[in-house]
C-alpha cells in the first residue's frame, strides 16, 4: 500500500564519495521534490520535477544533481557528499496541492 | 523575506488537554495551507489543509484557524494524546497550481501521560 517508497532507508557514504538515493511513487503524480531536512529544522526544497521539467531552487548547491527516468522514479545525486549534507532526504510527490512525503533516507557522511 | 514561522517552537501538555500550535506566515498570495505532523524519523503526514477562502476548518479532533488580516495560522488538537507528540510543520503554497510548498520553522509537541 506504499505510496512514496524510499530507498535505502539508511545510507552511509564515505566524504567525497558519490552516493545516490532513490525514490519511487505509485500514485502516478506529476510532480516529484526533493528535501533537504536537518534535525529540528523544516525541511528545505532542493528541487523538483513538473513533469520532465527539472526545477532547481536559487540556494541549492551544484553538488546536488536529480535525475527523473519516468513518472515513477526520481534520484537524488550527491556528487561529493561533504560532513554538512548530513541530513535525512525526504521525496515527495504532488498532483495537485497536497503533497505526499516518502519515509525519508538518513544519510551518514563518515 | 517572506517566511512562514512558528511563534512556539516546543509546546508540552498534559495528556487530555487541548493543544494550540501557532504559524505566522507573511505572503499575501499564499492561498492554501497545510499542517503535517512528523515523528522521529518519519516523512512528514498530513493532518489538514485549509484554503484561503475559508477561515476554519474542522477534522478528527483537529481544527485549523486562519486569519487572514494578521496571516496567522493555528492547529487546535483536542484531548492532546501520547501518540500527537511529534513535530507540526505548517506550510503554505504561494499560489502555484501545483503542490509547491514553503515550509514553517515546526514546533515540537510533547504530550505527558
Amino acid at each position: 500500500d506504499a505510496m512514496v517508497i524510499q530507498n535505502p532507508r539508511y545510507q552511509v557514504t564515505q566524504f567525497g564519495k558519490p552516493v545516490t538515493l532513490s525514490c519511487s511513487q505509485t500514485l502516478n503524480h506529476n510532480v516529484m521534490y526533493w528535501y533537504q531536512q536537518k534535525s529540528s529544522q523544516a525541511p528545505k526544497l532542493l528541487f523538483h520535477y513538473y513533469d520532465k521539467d527539472f526545477n532547481n531552487e536559487a540556494d541549492t548547491p551544484d553538488n546536488f544533481q536529480s535525475r527523473r527516468p519516468n513518472t515513477s522514479f526520481c534520484f537524488l545525486d550527491i556528487r561529493s557528499p561533504g560532513l554538512g549534507d548530513a541530513a535525512m532526504y525526504l521525496c515527495a510527490t504532488s498532483r495537485e496541492e497536497e503533497q505526499f512525503f516518502g519515509p525519508g533516507t538518513r544519510l551518514t557522511v563518515l | 523575506g517572506e517566511n512562514v514561522g512558528l511563534h512556539l517552537p516546543t509546546l508540552s501538555v498534559q495528556e487530555g488537554d487541548n493543544s494550540i500550535i501557532n504559524c505566522a506566515y507573511s505572503n499575501s498570495a499564499s492561498d492554501y495551507f497545510i499542517w503535517y505532523k512528523q515523528e522521529s524519523g518519519k516523512g512528514p503526514q498530513f493532518i489538514i489543509d485549509i484554503r484561503s477562502n475559508m477561515d476554519k476548518r474542522q477534522g478528527q479532533r483537529v481544527t485549523v484557524l486562519l486569519n487572514k488580516t494578521v496571516k496567522h495560522l493555528s492547529l487546535q488538537i483536542a484531548a492532546t494524546q501520547p501518540g500527537d507528540s511529534a513535530v507540526y510543520f505548517c506550510a503554505e503554497n504561494r499560489g502555484t497550481s501545483y503542490g509547491k510548498l514553503t515550509f514553517g520553522q515546526g514546533t515540537i509537541l510533547t504530550v505527558h501521560p
